[in-house]
């Protein structure tokens, strides 16, 4: 059974680095038929799609946070990785990873999220 | 980005009842929709995916409809286990969720 888990800081400063790493076990990370993405969710809201990444490195993000993020991917630990710069106290949030389906005859080539980590809450604050 | 809306943010319903959400795209977006529900406290899970396919595992009473930029998701008998928020979430272009709607028991 495929399992993803979160860890990382749960405390960053304003203005600094976030960063993350999300290790799947119970499968490939190197499967061809999935990318492997981030999402988050502030306290009380909603859910806000970071980006995904192929296990060939290939990435995508959401345009509003393109500036300041990057995903990476360690294929021999089986492991991807989330780092957001120049976060403020609106990157406080939980930070989740999940498998994200691929399917090139989509439009968009993506289809669902299934299955994700626990989630960890990263705090944003001095 | 293609908007997705849904409606209503939350409900009270009482167990038995039959509960519809709606979620509107601000394009045509076919049937490129799935659906999520989130327990407190828990990540989302998976529930239904290309609009109205139902994963592996999940109750009959839970489906949904759907196309183009008007999709329906139905609890058809509410039972105390279904409390939690519920996602949109479409794949036509780079993912997009809508806000939610959370059920609670009446």
């Amino acid at each position: 059974q495929l399992q993803l888990q979160e860890s990382g800081p749960g405390l960053v400063k304003p203005s600094e680095t976030l960063s993350l790493t999300c290790t799947v076990s119970g499968g490939s990370i190197s499967s061809s038929s999935y990318y492997w993405g981030w999402i988050r969710q502030p306290p009380g809201k909603g859910l806000e799609w970071i980006g995904s990444i192929y296990y060939s490195g290939s990435t995508y993000y959401n345009p509003s946070l393109k500036s300041r993020v990057t995903i990476s991917v360690d294929t021999s630990k089986n492991q991807f990785s989330l780092k957001l710069s120049s976060v403020t106290a609106a990157d406080t949030a939980v930070y989740y990873c999940a498998r994200h389906a691929r399917d090139g005859y989509l439009p968009g080539g993506f289809n669902w999220f299934d299955p994700w980590g626990q989630g960890t809450l990263v705090t944003v604050s001095s | 980005d293609i908007q997705m809306t849904q409606s209503p943010s939350s409900l009270s319903a009482s167990v038995g009842d039959r509960v519809t959400i709606t979620c509107q795209a601000s394009q045509d977006i076919s049937n490129y929709l799935n659906w999520y529900q989130q327990k407190p406290g828990k990540a989302p899970k998976l529930l239904i995916y290309d609009a109205s396919n139902l994963e592996t595992g999940v109750p009959s009473r839970f489906s949904g409809s759907g196309s183009g930029t008007d999709f329906t998701f139905t609890i058809s008998s509410l039972q105390p286990e279904d409390i939690a928020t519920y996602y949109c979430q479409q794949y036509d272009n780079l993912p997009t969720f809508g806000g939610g709607t959370k059920v609670e028991i009446k």
